[in-house]
């Protein structure tokens, strides 16, 4: 248990398709991170949040991304019109104890094919 | 030049040897600094903070040189448990976020 829940933790779907995941950090954080992750790769920040307010977005984060936390718990990263190029990791973390440290979600992984 | 960049590696080396793996960071305004372990398949975990003294956690010891903006992680006595991959980690800018993670540099210990 890694205390960020993270939904679904696999999904494949077909190029062009919609897909959208979920994070549920356990207690509250006031901030909450999207990361990707590609084999080989470290992760790469995507966005982040202080309670529902969406302070910074990468510019990987193009204009088929969104990210919400309406009521600054959980969050939602919708990808619009999937590409094969979105294959990859996306990990959410919860900023924890100490300031800068990250508690990471287990990860959903996403197959565009 | 990357953010973050760190040794390619792997590292393939036998139980009980020291490794060092080195980081450096191109943004002279980061403040924190940290290495996380990732295990295969598994999310990053925090192994340690890196302070501007130096760190030691056990068989792991931390260095920062902000003045070559070069970062060390030291490991003695490698475990089997050791096998993972090893991420250099720094704040963007003075104001501390988002974290910035470099790509990793694996490590083997071999029996």
């Amino acid at each position: 248990d890694t205390g960020v829940s993270q939904d679904p933790r696999h999904k494949i779907t077909k190029r062009g398709q919609n897909v959208t995941f979920r994070c549920d950090p356990i207690s509250e954080h006031n901030r909450l991170y999207w990361y990707r992750q590609t084999l080989g790769q470290g992760p790469e920040f995507l966005t982040y949040f202080q309670n529902e307010a969406q302070l910074e977005k990468s510019r990987l984060l193009s204009d088929r991304f969104s990210a919400e936390r309406p009521k600054g718990s959980f969050s939602t990263l919708e990808i619009q019109r999937t590409e094969q190029g979105d294959s990859a990791m996306y990990l959410c973390a919860a900023e924890g104890s100490g300031a800068n440290v990250l508690t990471f979600g287990a990860g959903s992984r996403l197959t565009v094919l | 030049r990357k953010e973050v960049e760190q040794d390619p590696g792997p590292f393939n080396v036998p139980e009980g040897a020291t490794v060092a793996f080195n980081c450096t960071y191109s943004n002279s305004a980061s403040q924190s600094f940290f290495w996380y372990r990732q295990d295969c398949r598994k999310e990053p975990k925090l192994l340690m903070s890196v302070y501007s003294s130096g760190n030691e956690d056990g068989r792991f010891t931390a260095q920062l040189n902000r003045a070559s903006q070069y970062i060390s992680l030291l490991i003695r006595d490698s475990k089997l448990s050791d096998s993972a991959t090893y991420l250099c980690v720094v704040t963007r800018n003075s104001g501390n976020t988002p974290l910035v993670f470099g790509k990793g540099t694996r490590l083997s210990v071999i029996a």
